[in-house]
């Protein structure tokens, strides 16, 4: 099971740009990175996922380089209620379990 | 759809006592799986099911049961509640690589 490393936390101001960078030395070929925001209370929520190059969907983007080991999550002028905590997870669809690590606590002020 | 739905919402224990959290999807998803959130930590996968009739452990089983007799329903059995088991879980149904969470179960055990 590829394992993941993010930074504990980090913290941003309204409006800015912010990178959530994740390291997956292990990831295999048919892994999938995908990533998740969770909410206190409440059950994760799917944000984008990508194999490789670049996503970009309504709420984020996502970078992948050619060795695929590592993934940068990118939240564009970030605002009060993007403060949660953001997974990255590696996976591929042959059923292998999904292994959550500890995420990264994003802190959002005024 | 439904979704993911998890009942009940809150249960109180008390050790030794077992107890059936139970977890149903309506989107015909073959992979489920039972996570538990203590408090500050990430997302532990405790059993995940790949189909009817098949189960496999995950990263923290021990005290936990599951069957899967339908593709619909992935019951979490507490064979005999202990204080430890004091968490929050949450069912996920997945389809490729996205998880779809339910709004969690929050159980303590005094």
């Amino acid at each position: 099971l590829a394992k993941t490393t993010q930074p504990i936390s980090m913290d941003s101001y309204e409006g800015q740009e912010v990178n959530i960078t994740c390291s997956h030395n292990n990831i295999a070929t048919n892994d999938y990175i995908t990533w998740y925001q969770q909410f206190p209370s409440q059950g994760p929520r799917f944000i984008i996922q990508g194999y490789k190059t670049k996503v970009t969907n309504e709420v984020a983007s996502l970078f992948i380089p050619a060795d695929r080991k590592s993934s940068t999550l990118s939240l564009p002028r970030v605002s009060l209620s993007d403060t949660a905590v953001y997974y990255c997870l590696v996976g591929d669809s042959r059923g292998t379990a999904l292994i959550f690590g500890k995420g990264t606590t994003l802190s959002v002020s005024s | 759809n439904a979704g993911v739905t998890q009942t009940p919402k809150f249960q109180v224990l008390k050790t030794g006592q077992s107890m059936t959290l139970q977890c149903a999807q309506d989107m015909n998803h073959e992979y489920m799986s039972w996570y538990r959130q203590d408090p500050g930590m990430g997302l532990r996968l405790i059993h995940y099911s790949v189909g009817a009739g098949i189960t496999d452990q995950g990263e923290v089983p021990n005290g936990y049961n599951v069957s899967r007799s339908t593709t619909e329903d992935f019951p979490l059995r507490l064979l005999s509640a202990a204080p430890s088991q004091t968490s929050v879980y949450f069912c996920a149904s997945r389809w490729g690589e996205t998880q779809y969470f339910g709004p969690g179960t929050r159980l303590l055990v005094l």
